[in-house]
């Protein structure tokens, strides 16, 4: 498996709702990130975990809250979000640092 | 910070023609350069990087070239096809207090005119 899968691939929520998204890879990656990227912008880093463990958080939002599992998986979960987090949201992973870094096919949200 | 400029923001180019993108990089410390097509509604994916102990590299019909000196590196992409047109985002890995962080530049839309 040499892919990078994120679920669901399109969300929409409400300001009141709570939703998670889910990304997974199968590489043995040690580090996953969390991407968000508005219509014609690059990607913005959110959060970086290193073997599991939170090492960057780019002064986002309490509203945005990740959780990594396992090795293997990583999660966002939202909750009471603004419709300016309207977004294409981006999961990425690593083999480590240094390493090349390969994106999922993203999760589009949509609050409203 | 690192901050990492792009140029041009769109460009057009008669298919089977070169087209060239370039961008600057200000932290000196940055020591990886890759670079990204994205397709509409599709996730970005590598298609060339460079590390800063090399000055170019080439696959096939694309090539990087990095300048050190100038802080500068570019992306050529030779005898371009259709299949060529998407948004191309440049990117330069810095260690910022010891995490290694990834800035892209703003992208460039490159439509291949058949």
């Amino acid at each position: 498996d040499t892919e990078v899968t994120q679920t669901p691939k399109h969300l929409v929520m409400g300001m009141t709702n709570k939703k998670s998204l889910k990304c997974e890879q199968h590489m043995g990656h040690r580090a996953m990130y969390w991407y968000k990227q508005k219509a014609k912008k690059p990607p913005e880093l959110m959060f970086v975990y290193s073997y599991e463990k939170l090492s960057i958080n780019e002064s986002v939002p309490s509203r945005f809250s990740p959780e990594c599992p396992n090795s293997s998986l990583l999660n966002l979960h939202l909750h009471a979000l603004q419709p300016e987090d309207s977004a294409l949201y981006l999961c990425a992973s690593s083999l480590g640092w240094n390493e090349k870094l390969f994106f999922g096919s993203g999760t589009q949200l949509s609050v409203l | 910070g690192e901050n990492v400029e792009q140029h041009p923001s769109t460009l057009s180019v008669q298919e089977g023609d070169s087209a060239v993108i370039k961008c600057t990089y200000s932290d000196s410390a940055s020591n990886y350069f890759p670079w990204y097509k994205q397709e509409l509604g599709k996730r970005p994916q590598l298609i060339i990087d460079i590390r800063s102990n090399v000055g170019e590299k080439k696959d096939q019909r694309i090539a990087v070239t990095l300048n050190k000196t100038a802080k500068h590196f570019s992306l050529h992409i030779t005898e371009t096809q259709p299949e060529d047109s998407a948004v191309y985002f440049c990117a330069a890995r810095v260690v910022d207090f010891g995490n290694e962080k990834l800035t892209f530049g703003t992208g460039t839309r490159l439509t291949i005119i058949p």
